[in-house]
């Protein structure tokens, strides 16, 4: 069985610009969720979609943003990046119960110069 | 609010050594506790989880235990080899399905 993908793998912007971020979950899995990691903040939680329906939201800002399709694949969008977004961003699919193991992509490398 | 602290922050042992990595959270309702490890630059690794109903589980040389009571969860390594080397987190799942992660233990075995 497939793990979940992402893509791009890297990815460098410019202050200002806006980024979309692509997870692919593991066939069957409804449950995506973000995650946001840097050196200084460590893993932090964005959101979680199950059943293209927003479940939770973590405290980011209003320019992040997500979305999840009728086949369970999840994006995100940063709009007006700052260069604080500069981070690996993780996206974990699950079956979608509170007690699933959550299975990690290899991240998104985005840098924002 | 939910606080999940990893210590120590950093360790290294010699390979052949038996390791015991510590997480502790302060909020005892929780739905399970996950523990990864991530090599640099790399995405998470499963190794095991633990439901908020059992005590431990047990995967080849690794060993968790969680006890909600104390508020604390522990990974045990059996026999460490350098290719145990990443870091180590974990992470719990509380109240609306999201989860939070530790801080991180950064283990080094040396050869």
């Amino acid at each position: 069985k497939a793990g979940v993908t992402q893509t791009p793998r890297y990815l460098i912007k410019t202050r200002g610009q806006q980024v979309t971020l692509s997870c692919s979950p593991i066939s069957g899995h409804r449950s995506v969720s973000w995650y946001q990691q840097t050196p200084g903040q460590g893993l932090q939680f964005l959101f979680e979609y199950f059943s293209e329906t927003q479940r939770n939201k973590g405290n980011f800002p209003g320019r992040f943003s997500g979305r999840q399709f009728s086949n369970s694949r999840s994006e995100m969008n940063v709009s007006t990046l700052e260069l604080g977004d500069s981070a690996l961003y993780l996206c974990a699919s699950a079956l979608g119960t509170s007690t699933d193991t959550q299975y990690f992509g290899p991240g998104t490398r985005l840098t924002v110069l | 609010k939910q606080e999940v602290t990893q210590i120590p922050a950093a360790l290294s042992v010699p390979e052949g050594e038996n390791l015991v990595l510590n997480c502790s959270f302060t909020d005892s309702a929780i739905y399970n506790l996950q523990w990864f490890r991530q090599d640099p630059g790399k995405g998470l690794t499963s190794l095991l989880l633990i439901q908020s109903s059992q005590r431990e589980q047990t995967s080849g040389r690794l060993n968790a235990s969680l006890d909600k009571s104390s508020g604390r969860s522990t990974l045990y390594i059996a026999a460490s080899q350098p290719g145990d080397s990443a870091t180590y987190l974990c992470a719990l799942t509380s109240g609306t399905y999201k989860y939070i992660f530790g801080t991180g233990t950064r283990l080094k075995v040396l050869a």
